[in-house]
C-alpha cells in the first residue's frame, strides 16, 4: 500500500499567518491527492481534491499543490475556524490511504 | 442537501458482530460509491472498504477481509457495514462517506461523510 507522510505532525500558528502542510507519498500518485479537515467530535470535511481543485464552498484562502511524491496543503490566512487537524488521502490505487494527520493549534 | 445519515451508537462484547446503517438523501443513491472508514480514538483515518450501490461491488482492505461485509439496500437508500468477530482494537467510530463515482473500478475521494457511529467493543 501507499504510505503518506504527513509534516509536520503538529503546528502552533496566530490568526492571519500563512500555514504550510506537506504530505509525502511513498511513490508516485500522479493527481490522486486529496485534503481534508477535522474538527474534535465531526466528521472530516473535504478541502481540495485532483491534488488542488477546491470544494465548493471550501474558502479561497485553502490550496493545494504539488505533483508525483510531494504535496502541500497552503493556508494563505489562518482563521480561527481552521484550528482543526489535517489529513491528506491518496487516491492513485487501492487501498485508498491516509496520511496521519497535522494538527494545527492556537499559538 | 446530501446527507449520510448513520445509525446510533453500539456497545458489544468480544466477539460479538455489528452492524452499522448508513442513509443516504439528497441524491440518487445508485450513481455514487461509498466507504468505509474508521478512526480509533485519538487516531487517524482508517479505510475500510469501498461498495457501489449501482452493481453490488466491493473492496475491502486486505486486514478486514473476511470480517466485513459491506451491503447495499437501493429501495431504502441505505448502506452497511458489518463487522464480525469483534475485539477491543475494533473500538473507534465508523463513518460512512460519499465517493463521486458509482464503479469506476479504481478510488476517489470522499466528498459527503456521515457523522459516524461509535462502535465500543469491551467485555
Amino acid at each position: 500500500a501507499i504510505q503518506l507522510t504527513q509534516s509536520p505532525s503538529s503546528l502552533s500558528a496566530s490568526v492571519g499567518d500563512r500555514v504550510t502542510i506537506t504530505c509525502r507519498a511513498s511513490q508516485g500518485i500522479g493527481s490522486g491527492l486529496a485534503w481534508y479537515q477535522q474538527k474534535p467530535g465531526n466528521a472530516p470535511n473535504l478541502l481540495i481534491y485532483d491534488v488542488s481543485s477546491l470544494e465548493s464552498g471550501v474558502p479561497s484562502s485553502f490550496s493545494g499543490s504539488g505533483s508525483g511524491t510531494e504535496f502541500t496543503l497552503t493556508i494563505s490566512s489562518l482563521q480561527p475556524e481552521d484550528f482543526a487537524t489535517y489529513y491528506c488521502q491518496q487516491f492513485s490505487g487501492y487501498p485508498p490511504t491516509f496520511g496521519g494527520g497535522t494538527k494545527v493549534e492556537i499559538k | 442537501q446530501f446527507q449520510l445519515v448513520q445509525s446510533g451508537a453500539e456497545v458489544k462484547k468480544p466477539g460479538a458482530s455489528v452492524k452499522v446503517s448508513c442513509r443516504a438523501s439528497g441524491y440518487t443513491f445508485n450513481r455514487y460509491g461509498i466507504n468505509w472508514v474508521r478512526q480509533a480514538p485519538g487516531q487517524g483515518l482508517e479505510w475500510m472498504g469501498w461498495i457501489s450501490p449501482y452493481n453490488g461491488y466491493t473492496k475491502y482492505v486486505e486486514r478486514f477481509q473476511g470480517r466485513a461485509t459491506m451491503t447495499t439496500d437501493t429501495s431504502t437508500s441505505t448502506a452497511y457495514m458489518e463487522l464480525r468477530s469483534l475485539s477491543s482494537e475494533d473500538t473507534a467510530v465508523y463513518y460512512c462517506a460519499r465517493e463521486p463515482i458509482a464503479a469506476a473500478g479504481k478510488p476517489y475521494y470522499m466528498d459527503v461523510w456521515g457523522k459516524g457511529t461509535t462502535v465500543t467493543v469491551s467485555s
